[in-house]
């Protein structure tokens, strides 16, 4: 089945460093979609996108679809960014599945 | 704008007992409808996916089912739960197509004991 891959599966960066996270599909996707998880497990949908760039605030999403990979990079980052990224690939089709990665586990600290 | 409402927040039940999760969606017409389950520690997957009303179709087999008995409402249930159905439903809907952006509600945490 489809399988999506998260790298690294945790990440301590000191605040203001810039977060660099990876994610590998294993079939062809007709869209990323990156979330935030909170510690309660309700999510917070960050960024989307089919192809190429896009940016809100601090996050950038890259996608390559045809590589497979996408990317979310989160510049200057704070103590607040802590906690659990999630991608998640659509892969079209009628039901619009998505399949999720295990997550990033990201701590900023002081 | 469109919200989407889950309920109830947290549950906690005993093993046997019946379930009934329920999601409703307002500001958005004939939406397509997903649920998701999240064991604890585990990976987000779907369980079921609704197009229209009347219309459920299961992902993945856990001895659950849900329907659409309207067009913004959706509920999952169970006549009797088991551990293993402990964890985080989500409740999701799309817009613009298969290919479009999934929106979630803010889930309910289900204890089995």
């Amino acid at each position: 089945g489809q399988q999506v891959q998260q790298s690294p599966a945790s990440l301590v960066l000191q605040e203001g460093e810039n977060a660099e996270l990876q994610c590998n599909f294993s079939s062809t996707a007709t869209r990323l979609q990156w979330f935030y998880q909170r510690p309660g497990g309700s999510l917070v949908s960050l960024l989307s996108n089919p192809s190429g760039t896009k940016h809100t605030g601090r996050l950038t999403s890259t996608t390559v679809t045809k590589e497979r990979r996408g990317s979310l990079h989160i510049s200057s980052s704070q103590i607040t960014d802590s906690g659990t990224y999630l991608c998640a690939m659509n892969s079209g089709g009628s039901n619009a599945k998505l399949t999720f990665g295990k997550g990033t586990k990201l701590s900023v600290k002081s | 704008a469109q919200t989407i409402h889950q309920w109830p927040v947290a549950e906690i039940k005993a093993v046997g007992s019946p379930l009934s999760l329920g999601c409703t969606i307002k500001g958005k017409s004939s939406p397509n409808l997903y649920w998701y389950w999240q064991a604890t520690g585990g990976t987000l997957q779907q369980l079921f996916y609704s197009i229209t009303v009347g219309q459920v179709e299961s992902v993945v087999q856990l001895n659950l089912s849900a329907s659409r008995p309207k067009d913004d409402q959706f509920i999952l249930s169970t006549e009797k739960l088991l551990l293993s159905h402990s964890g985080f439903y989500l409740c999701a809907w799309a817009r613009g197509g298969n290919t479009g952006q999934l929106y979630f509600g803010e889930g309910s945490k289900l204890t089995v004991l």
